[in-house]
């Protein structure tokens, strides 16, 4: 696609239940992470994915907290059992895999937990 | 492993006045460098990057930064701002392992 794209743009759930937060990255774009944005926290890593290799999952919060990568493309961030803090703006973003593109990041969506 | 420091959270400026945004970082091997800028419920906007070469870096929106590596800063320049040009601005590091590290964010509001 023309962008990264991230689905839903705005999630509210209640306290407990678990959400599926998605990001479409931009085709052939072999990187792809999901950051945190909170306020007066800026924009905290999460989880790295690099084509085929291992995920960097060294940003993950707690156990609470998964992805997955399919096909090398669609990533699905999972949070069980909602906390208030987990209340927040989380951004996906692809890249070629090198940094001489920088990264290209959707518009987030925007969960909050009830 | 690297970070970045943001020196002034907040930057009010007028509209065609010159602004700077600091930005220090901190890694003990070589560095990407970045500008990223986020207007109001959007994502994040590539402004600029230094990779390697000059270390004067121009970008989109009139925007440039300079890499001085003795100080270990990257700060952003515009000579004009514009009030279109209100929003977050963020400094970023990537090293060797390609994850970049932000800092706090700045946000830059141009008044009339």
């Amino acid at each position: 696609g023309a962008g990264v794209s991230q689905s839903p743009s705005n999630k509210v759930t209640e306290k407990g239940k678990d959400v599926e937060l998605r990001c479409d990255p931009i085709s052939g774009h072999t990187a792809l992470y999901w950051y945190r944005q909170s306020l007066g926290q800026g924009l905290e890593f999460l989880i790295y994915f690099q084509g085929n290799s291992a995920p960097d999952k060294s940003g993950l919060p707690s156990d609470r907290f998964s992805a997955e990568r399919t096909g090398g493309s669609v990533s699905t961030l999972t949070i069980q059992r909602t906390q208030q803090e987990d209340s927040a703006v989380y951004l996906c973003a692809s890249s070629l895999g090198g940094p001489s593109g920088g990264y290209t990041f959707g518009s987030g969506t925007r969960l909050t937990v009830v | 492993a690297q970070s970045v420091t943001q020196l002034d959270s907040q930057v009010p400026v007028f509209e065609e006045a010159p602004v700077e945004l600091r930005c220090n970082y901190s890694s003990s091997v070589s560095v990407y460098l970045f500008w990223y800028v986020q207007y109001p419920n959007q994502g994040l906007q590539l402004l600029l990057k230094y990779l390697s070469g000059s270390t004067l870096v121009k970008g989109i929106n009139g925007f440039e930064a300079e890499f001085n590596k003795s100080q270990t800063s990257f700060h952003l320049r515009k000579p004009s701002v514009h009030i279109s040009d209100t929003a977050e601005y963020f400094c970023a590091v990537q090293g060797s392992n390609y994850k970049l590290t932000f800092g706090k964010g700045t946000l830059l509001t141009v008044n009339p």
